[in-house]
């Protein structure tokens, strides 16, 4: 079975550009979450999908970040404009629809950010 | 403000030792407590969780501590290995409100001498 896939692996770009970070979960989990990893500090959750609804986006820091989930399928996460503060490492997880367990939760290996 | 405060930072053990790592937690509404460890450029990857209905749980080599009372929790890694070097993550989720989601702690970066 393949594992949540993200990509780009690492992305540096320059403040004030955009950037998309996709994230493709594991096929049939309805739910996506993307979080980010700041500067060597805790994981925090930026929001969560169930299929292509956003069920729970109250991590989402600014209007400068935009999720969308198309079909229920692969996700992306747009920054717009990147700012320096925004670098770290953005992860995607998925999990089934009812995963009281955490035992289906996987995430991907993430996204480096670094805003320069 | 973090809500899961996670000690130490960083953690050199000798192979063979056993290593410890605490977390404490504020919101009463979490119920399930589990461990993630991550290894350099991989995800983090579920190792071993606790509901507070019971106070100690042993997977292997692997065994969490829960204090209700206290609020804390911990993970104990018996006889340590190299390969057990890596990043660990105590987190914390509960089923109603902002406890839906995984709240994580800083991490703690675990590297075990050969």
């Amino acid at each position: 079975e393949a594992g949540v896939t993200q990509f780009p692996s690492h992305s540096v770009i320059e403040k004030g550009q955009t950037v998309t970070l996709r994230c493709d979960p594991i096929s049939g989990h309805d739910n996506l979450y993307w979080y980010r990893r700041v500067m060597g500090k805790e994981i925090k959750f930026l929001l969560h999908f169930v299929k292509e609804s956003k069920q729970d986006e109250s991590g989402m820091p600014n209007n400068r970040f935009l999720a969308e989930r198309t079909g229920g399928t692969y996700s992306t996460l747009k920054v717009q404009p990147a700012e320096l503060e925004d670098s770290g490492v953005y992860f995607c997880a998925s999990s089934p629809f009812r995963d009281r367990s955490n035992y289906g939760y996987t995430f991907g290996s993430g996204t480096r950010l670094t805003v320069v | 403000q973090q809500q899961v405060k996670q000690s130490p930072q960083s953690l050199i053990v000798q192979k063979g030792g056993i290593s410890i790592i605490n977390c404490a937690y504020e919101n009463t509404a979490f119920d399930y407590f589990p461990w993630y460890q991550q290894f350099p450029g991989k995800g983090p990857a579920l190792l071993i969780a606790i509901r507070p209905d019971v106070s100690e749980k042993k997977e292997g080599r692997f065994t969490i501590s829960f204090n209700k009372s206290a609020k804390q929790f911990s993970l104990h890694i018996m006889d340590s290995q190299p390969g057990d070097s890596a990043t660990y993550f105590c987190a914390a989720r509960g089923t109603s409100g902002s406890a839906r989601q995984l709240t994580f702690g800083s991490g703690t970066q675990l590297t075990v001498l050969p």
